[in-house]
Order: C-alpha cells, then sequence, then structure tokens
C-alpha cells in the first residue's frame, strides 16, 4: 500500500528565509504533485512532477522530483507572509489506476 | 471555464437526515474523484470514477455513502443516515481521462455539519 509522509507537519519562518518541505512515499511512483490550501479553501495545483529528475519553479517555490529516493522536495526560497498556507505533495499510485494519495499536508507559517 | 462546480457550499444538518452533495466535473473531463478531508485523517479519497463508471469505491467508509454519475456533468455523494462523525469537507475533484499528465482539480468542496 502506498503511503506518502511530508515533512516537517508544521513550519514557523521569517520572512525573507529560506526552506525545504520534503515528501517520501514508499511504492515506485513517477507522477507528484504538489498542493497549496489556503484556509478555509479548496486545493489549488502547484506544481506536476512527470519524470526522474523533473524540476519546476515559480516565482520563490521550487519543486524537485528524484523517484530513485521516492522523495521530492518543495524549496521556499526568501520567504514572503502571502506563502503562508498548507501545502499538500500528492503520489500517482500507478498500476493503471488514477488515484493520488496525498501526504499529511505541511502547514506553513511565514511571520513578518 | 468555470472549474469544478460544488453544491451546497454548507450544509448543516441534524443526525439521521439524508445528505446529498452535487458536483458537476470541468467540461471535457471525464475523470472524477470525491475526497473527504478532516483535521483528523487529512485528505481521503472516497470514490473515482471514468466514464461515468465507478473504478474503485474502496475509499467509502461504509453502506451509509453512496455515489452516482449518472452523466458526464454530473455527480451525487449521498449519505443516509448521517451521523456527526461524517462532519467534514467534501471537495470533488476532475481530471482528463487517460491524461495523467494532467492534474485533478478541486471544487471549493461542501463544509458538511452534522448536529
Amino acid at each position: 500500500e502506498l503511503k506518502v509522509e511530508q515533512n516537517p507537519l508544521f513550519l514557523s519562518m521569517q520572512e525573507g528565509k529560506n526552506y525545504t518541505i520534503y515528501c517520501n512515499y514508499s511504492t515506485t511512483s513517477d507522477r507528484l504533485y504538489w498542493y497549496r490550501q489556503d484556509p478555509g479553501k479548496s486545493l489549488e495545483s502547484l506544481f506536476v512532477l512527470l519524470s526522474n529528475g523533473a524540476v519546476k519553479q515559480e516565482g520563490r517555490l521550487m519543486a524537485s522530483l528524484d523517484t530513485k529516493a521516492r522523495l521530492s522536495t518543495l524549496h521556499i526560497t526568501a520567504a514572503v507572509h502571502d506563502l503562508s498556507a498548507t501545502y499538500f505533495c500528492a503520489v500517482d499510485a500507478g498500476s493503471g489506476t488514477y488515484k493520488y494519495i496525498f501526504g499529511t499536508g505541511t502547514r506553513l507559517k511565514v511571520l513578518a | 471555464d468555470a472549474g469544478v462546480i460544488q453544491s451546497p457550499r454548507h450544509e448543516v444538518t441534524e443526525m439521521g437526515q439524508e445528505v446529498t452533495l452535487r458536483c458537476k466535473p470541468i467540461s471535457g473531463h471525464n475523470s472524477l474523484f470525491w475526497y473527504r478531508q478532516t483535521m483528523m485523517r487529512g485528505l481521503e479519497l472516497l470514490i473515482y470514477f471514468n466514464n461515468n463508471v465507478p473504478i474503485d469505491d474502496s475509499g467509502m467508509p461504509e453502506d451509509r455513502f453512496s455515489a452516482k454519475m449518472p452523466n458526464a456533468s454530473f455527480s451525487t455523494l449521498k449519505i443516509q443516515p448521517s451521523e456527526p462523525r461524517d462532519s467534514a469537507v467534501y471537495f470533488c475533484a476532475s481530471s482528463p481521462h487517460r491524461d495523467r499528465d494532467v492534474e485533478q482539480f478541486f471544487g471549493p468542496g461542501t463544509r458538511l455539519t452534522v448536529l
């Protein structure tokens, strides 16, 4: 059974600092997705990572995928308050399914 | 495109009542997913459909839950009878079938409170 773990679960950081969120998964998959959720809102797609070594960047966020290590990272550069949200990774369960298994989420709070 | 549409946005009901949640996927998307989100259990996939056919309902918690997709533009999730532990946010998501390079798009959710 595919399991997806994120760490940290909670992250409080100062504006201007850098940090990385980690997403580990337990079985082979070559597709991974990152989502953002603001309090009381829906999930918004951030990145789609489709192969080993994939790297995507948007503004202060950069995501990467290492399928051999079964690891994805979401790196935050020079954080700003607007990045405060919960970030989820989701792994494609594969085997002909279209199911995602979501991580536990990382609640990020950027302090001014 | 209007995105995934869900109704109602909020529902408050009493234990034992029937609850029906509705979803309209993005036009042209023929995979549809129902999720439940709670603080304790996070995001759970309840059921998903491809081309209106239920493919995997292993996440449906018990027989009180049922889902249908009578056509490509409409799906329902029904809880009968409802219980307080069903209180959660229920999300519907859609994606193009057979195109795993495109992510799932989520609706705004229905916040269900069962008293």
